[in-house]
This record gives structure tokens, C-alpha cells and sequence, in this order.
């Protein structure tokens, strides 16, 4: 996984209210992604970083922010959580030479 | 079209066999993963190929850069072969955005 952790892993919330998905790395990679995989779409791009405060919208962008305060800390928010956005949610980090490694996934359910 | 195809979606094999799994990009590209992920599991990377061919142990993987196409073979497939394929692109276009394939669910049986 070369280092990269999502926490939390499972998570129930109830539809409005604020979430956040932390994805932390340790191998100073400067690429970071937010996926979500749902039946169907395999992996949509939701944000990603290129850098320290450097961030920009992917497909599946709208009610989603990030943030990136420092290289190893990527943190995903859904404002007000709706039904929609239960999802499997995968953080990715680019490495040297074109690599990916993806954390362990974080399963919300939004009830 | 998705840029980045995948087939077959599904393959349901029997221990023992060779299987095929294809990927098929409309775009230049600066390198291809093919990424494995378990039931329930996470996402890791098999191989990252720019040209070629890799092996690793059952496992090879080909691609084909001038007919944008890339196959993922399983030689002797097991069942702990059982998982999805995910073929994913990195486009040359500067962007670090990477193009997934919706994966082919395999399904070794015993």
C-alpha cells in the first residue's frame, strides 16, 4: 500500500450532515486522488492534488470538497451528506515512475 | 465510447485454465496499469507497462502502444485468481489524470 491509509474505514451517517474522509501518506508523493467505485461506473475521479493547496475538480466533483494542508494528508468533505453519496470511497497516491497505490477504502453509508 | 475499454466484462473459468483479459485505450498514454481488486478488498497495482511485456509468476501482461491495446494473461488461473481487472491509463496529455476501465469480473472455479 506503500503507506497510505484512509480512515474511517465504515461509516454511518445520517443524510445533512458534514462528513470527512482523512487519506494519509507517507512516502511524500505529489499526485493524490479521491475515487468513489459504485456498481457499474468502476472508479470516478471526485478531486485531486497536485501539490501542497493545489487541488482541482474530476468528474464526480459537486458535493465534494478537499483540502491539502500538508503533502501527506488529503482530506475529502461532503457538507451535507446525501443518499447518493454512499459509496466505496479510494484514496490513490502517484509515486515515482508512474506508480499508484491506492489505501484500503473507506465504506460510507448515508442513511 | 469510454476511452478506456475492457473485455469481457465477466469470465467465469475452471481451475487449471488460461485466461484472457483485453484492454483496448483511445488515448496517448504515458503509462497502463492493470490493478487487482479482491471482493470487499482494496486496489493494488499487478503491473505498470509503458511498452511490452511483464511477467510475474502466473501472471503477464502485454501491451501494444501503436494499436493502443493491452491483454492481461493468467496462466494455470486458481481460484484465489478470483477477483476484478481493472485496466487503468495515464494520459500523455500532462493532465495526472488516470482513465479506468469499468474491470472484468473473473471467477476461477475449483
Amino acid at each position: 500500500d506503500a503507506g497510505i491509509t484512509q480512515s474511517p474505514r465504515h461509516k454511518v451517517t445520517e443524510t445533512g450532515t458534514p462528513v470527512t474522509l482523512r487519506c494519509h501518506q507517507t512516502e511524500n508523493h505529489r499526485y493524490m486522488y479521491w475515487y468513489r467505485q459504485d456498481p457499474g461506473h468502476g472508479l470516478r475521479l471526485i478531486h485531486y492534488s497536485y501539490g501542497v493547496k493545489d487541488t482541482d475538480k474530476g468528474e464526480v466533483s459537486d458535493g465534494y470538497s478537499v483540502s491539502r494542508s500538508k503533502t501527506e494528508d488529503f482530506l475529502l468533505t461532503l457538507e451535507s451528506a446525501t443518499s447518493s453519496q454512499t459509496s466505496v470511497y479510494f484514496c490513490a497516491a502517484q509515486g515515482a515512475g508512474n506508480t499508484i497505490y491506492f489505501g484500503e477504502g473507506s465504506w460510507l453509508t448515508v442513511v | 465510447k469510454n476511452e478506456v475499454e475492457q473485455s469481457p466484462q465477466n469470465l467465469t473459468a475452471q481451475e487449471g485454465e488460461f485466461i484472457t483479459i483485453n484492454c483496448s485505450y483511445s488515448v496517448g498514454i504515458s503509462a497502463l496499469h492493470w490493478l487487482q481488486q479482491h471482493p470487499g478488498g482494496g486496489i493494488v497495482s499487478l503491473f505498470m507497462l509503458s511498452s511490452g511485456k511483464k511477467k510475474h509468476g502466473r501472471l503477464i501482461a502485454t501491451i501494444n502502444i501503436q494499436e493502443k491495446h493491452s491483454s492481461l494473461h493468467i496462466t494455470a488461473s486458481h481460484p484465489r485468481d478470483s477477483a476484478v481487472y481493472i485496466c487503468a491509463v495515464l494520459p500523455n496529455s500532462g493532465t495526472y489524470k488516470y482513465i479506468f476501465g469499468t474491470g472484468t469480473r473473473l471467477k476461477v472455479l475449483a
